[in-house]
C-alpha cells in the first residue's frame, strides 16, 4: 500500500524559505521509472506542477518556479524535500507530494498525499 | 496561462456522454494523463498513457488523443461524476511537466 504525507509549516512569513517534506511508503525511490513530485493548488485555482525527483537523482523543475525550487531525496528515510525561497502571499495553496510514474510517452501521478495548507502571511 | 487549455466549465445531462478537451503542442508528441478532484480532496488519476484505468477507475472513463487534443470521456455520467478534470502532460520543453486549468463537470 502506497501512502504519502506531507509535513511542514502551515504559516509562514513573505520573503522566507518554506521547507516541506514528504514521508512515504510502500514504494521505493531506487526503482526505475519511479520519481516523487509536489504540486500545489491555491485556494479556488487550479493544480500547478512544481517539481519531480526520479530514482537516479534527476531533477525536473517548473520553468516559472526553477530559481526558487529545490528538490532533494533521502531514500534511506524515505523523504523527499521542496525548498521553497522567497515566500509571497501569491504562493498560499495546498502543497500535494505525488508518486508519478514517468513512461517513454506519458506519466501517471497515482498516488496523492493529502496535501498541506500553506498561508503566507505577515 | 497555461501550455495546456481546458474549457472551464462543461455540463451533461445523467447518463449521457459528455467529452472534455486538453489543446496543447506538447500533446502531438506525449499522451495526457487525467485527473479528478472533488471538494476538499486530492485529486484522483482517472486515465493515463494511450487509454489506460487505474484499479477501480469505472469503464464509462476512457481517454483518446488527436493531434494536439487529448480527450477524456465518460459514457453514461453519473451524479458522482460532478468533478473538476484536469489533465496534465509534458510541458513545451519536455523536460517537466504541466496541468492545464481545468475543467468544472456538472452533471444535471
Amino acid at each position: 500500500q502506497i501512502t504519502l504525507k506531507e509535513s511542514g509549516p502551515t504559516l509562514v512569513k513573505p520573503t522566507q524559505t518554506l521547507t516541506l517534506t514528504c514521508t512515504f511508503s510502500g514504494f521505493s525511490l531506487s526503482t526505475s521509472g519511479v520519481g516523487v513530485g509536489w504540486i500545489r493548488q491555491p485556494p479556488g485555482k487550479a493544480l500547478e506542477w512544481l517539481a519531480l525527483i526520479y530514482w537516479d537523482d534527476d531533477k525536473r523543475y517548473s520553468p516559472s518556479l526553477k530559481s526558487r525550487l529545490t528538490i532533494t531525496k533521502d531514500t534511506s528515510k524515505n523523504q523527499v524535500v521542496l525548498t521553497m525561497t522567497n515566500m509571497d502571499p501569491v504562493d498560499t495553496a495546498t502543497y500535494y507530494c505525488a508518486h508519478q510514474h514517468t513512461y517513454y510517452d506519458s506519466s501517471a501521478i497515482d498516488y496523492w498525499g493529502q496535501g498541506t495548507l500553506v498561508t503566507v502571511s505577515s | 496561462s497555461s501550455e495546456l487549455t481546458q474549457d472551464p466549465a462543461v455540463s451533461v445531462a445523467l447518463g449521457q456522454t459528455v467529452r472534455i478537451t486538453c489543446q496543447g503542442d506538447s500533446l502531438r508528441s506525449y499522451y495526457a494523463s487525467w485527473y479528478q478532484q472533488k471538494p476538499g480532496q486530492a485529486p484522483v488519476l482517472v486515465i493515463y498513457g494511450k487509454n489506460n484505468r487505474p484499479s477501480g477507475i469505472p469503464d464509462r472513463f476512457s481517454g483518446s488523443s488527436s493531434g494536439n487534443t487529448a480527450s477524456l470521456t465518460i459514457t453514461g455520467a453519473q451524479a458522482e461524476d460532478e468533478a473538476d478534470y484536469y489533465c496534465n502532460s509534458r510541458d513545451s520543453s519536455g523536460k517537466g511537466w504541466v496541468f492545464g486549468g481545468g475543467t468544472k463537470l456538472t452533471v444535471l
